[in-house]
């Protein structure tokens, strides 16, 4: 089985631009949830879609969004980028529910100038 | 609500030694626990969970994993550090039923020195 992809792999973006990132789950998965991550905040929670309804959100605010599509495919947004959304931005998969066993995509990192 | 605390940011150690990474946990219901594993440029491995079964759990890579009720805590070792071993490791915790989203630590950097 392939296992959870993420496009774009890299990204750099200014400050005021938005952003759109890609995750693609593992077949038959369709929980997806999406994490930020930074060297000083570890792992912060963003949302979590299942059946293209957020099921979950963490403190994050409005400029973050996503969707998820009839395929699992989703998507995040961010606009109105700031210098600390430089991050690296993490899905996970689950079939079907999160707090048994993720998987991780290898991450899209986001650098805000 | 759960938490999860993980001491030490840095843990170091040579080759050959036993690895020790510490995780304490706060949940208000019997817990569900993993460790992660995240190399460089790369998202989150499972290396092993407790879903209330064994208390000792064995993972991937010859890590193992012991859950204590009573000192609330899941620490991870391994008998003998390997270089290819370094990287930054996890612990989450969450619980059974419902969508509830694991809760992660702030992660350990494991240093292994030749």
């Amino acid at each position: 089985k392939a296992g959870v992809t993420q496009t774009p792999r890299y990204l750099i973006k200014t400050r005021g631009q938005q952003v759109t990132l890609s995750c693609s789950p593992i077949s038959g998965h369709r929980s997806v949830s999406w994490y930020q991550q930074t060297p000083g905040q570890g792992l912060q929670f963003l949302f979590e879609y299942f059946s293209e309804t957020q099921r979950n959100k963490g403190n994050f605010p409005g400029r973050f969004s996503g969707r998820q599509f009839s395929n699992s495919r989703s998507e995040m947004n961010v606009s109105t980028l700031e210098l600390g959304d430089s991050a690296l931005y993490l899905c996970a998969s689950s079939f079907p529910i999160p707090q048994e066993e993720q998987f991780f995509g290898p991450g899209t990192r986001l650098t805000v100038l | 609500a759960q938490s999860v605390t993980q001491l030490g940011s840095h843990v170091s150690v040579s080759e050959g030694a036993l690895v020790l990474l510490r995780c304490n946990y706060s949940s208000s219901v019997p817990p569900y626990l993993f460790w992660y594993v995240q190399y460089p440029n790369q998202g989150l491995q499972l290396l092993l969970k407790y879903t209330s079964a064994a208390t000792l759990v064995k993972g991937i890579n010859g890590f193992e994993a012991e859950f204590k009720k009573s000192e609330t805590s899941f620490h991870l070792t391994k008998p003998s550090a390997h270089m290819s071993d370094a990287a930054e490791y996890f612990c989450a915790v969450s619980r059974p039923g419902g969508s509830y989203i694991p809760t992660f630590g702030r992660g350990t950097s494991l240093i292994v020195h030749p």
